[in-house]
């Protein structure tokens, strides 16, 4: 069964430092979601690209946050400089896109962060 | 006012017992509607989708109600295994191509 794949799993890293999260998503799935989740929270929409194309990162604090999909599959999320409130689970979704039905994400199993 | 909201429990029920859990949603235009499934610090997984003339699989049956803005999701004969946190979705086609929006989710614990 095709999986969407993060890396790492884990990671710690002190305030003030840069951190990236990689995700690869499910061939032939043109949407990638990052989402971030805070424990006793839902995910909250970080960024959502169409291929390569950036469609919604109004939830973005782009003043740390950067995403790219530079050949519209596999993407990565930095995060520079980390603050402590930054720490949460960052989930990597893909899934299908038709406007005519509604597509279903599938989740990577995410890359917990911890901020110290 | 957030676009779903669930109400986040928790919910404590013996095994065998019947549970419903329900959601409401702010925009009208919504198009689609997921439940997920959420066990401890692991990623969602999809539970079912949620149609206009209402869906079973198995001992889960979910509604939805366009009038009122409402889903909801109901587990018979619960099982241990059904312990996990439940979170409703709704897609928003609208001007953001099939954009997501999450519920907190809905704590359940079933117990022996």
């Amino acid at each position: 069964e095709a999986e969407v794949a993060q890396s790492p799993r884990y990671k710690i890293t002190e305030k003030s430092q840069a951190v990236a999260f990689w995700c690869d998503p499910i061939s032939g799935h043109a949407t990638l979601y990052w989402y971030r989740q805070i424990l006793g929270q839902g995910p909250e929409l970080l960024v959502q690209f169409q291929d390569e194309s950036v469609v919604d990162d109004s939830q973005l604090p782009k003043d740390r946050f950067s995403a790219e999909r530079l050949k519209g599959v596999d993407s990565t999320l930095k995060i520079q400089p980390a603050e402590l409130g930054d720490s949460a689970m960052y989930l990597c979704a893909s899934s299908t896109w038709d406007r005519g039905l509604g597509s279903e994400a599938f989740f990577g199993q995410g890359t917990r962060l911890t901020v110290v | 006012r957030k676009e779903v909201e669930q109400d986040p429990g928790p919910f404590n029920v013996p095994e065998g017992a019947t549970v419903a859990f329900n959601c409401t949603y702010s925009n009208s235009a919504s198009q689609s509607f997921f439940w997920y499934r959420q066990d401890c610090r692991k990623e969602p997984k999809l539970l079912m989708s949620v149609y206009s003339s209402g869906n079973e699989d198995g001992r889960f049956t979910a509604q939805l109600n366009r009038a009122s803005q409402y889903i909801s999701l109901l587990i018979r004969d619960s099982k241990l295994s059904d312990s996990a946190t439940y979170l409703c979705v709704v897609n928003d086609r609208g001007s953001t191509l099939g954009r997501l929006y999450f519920g907190r989710g809905t704590q359940l614990t079933v117990w022996p």
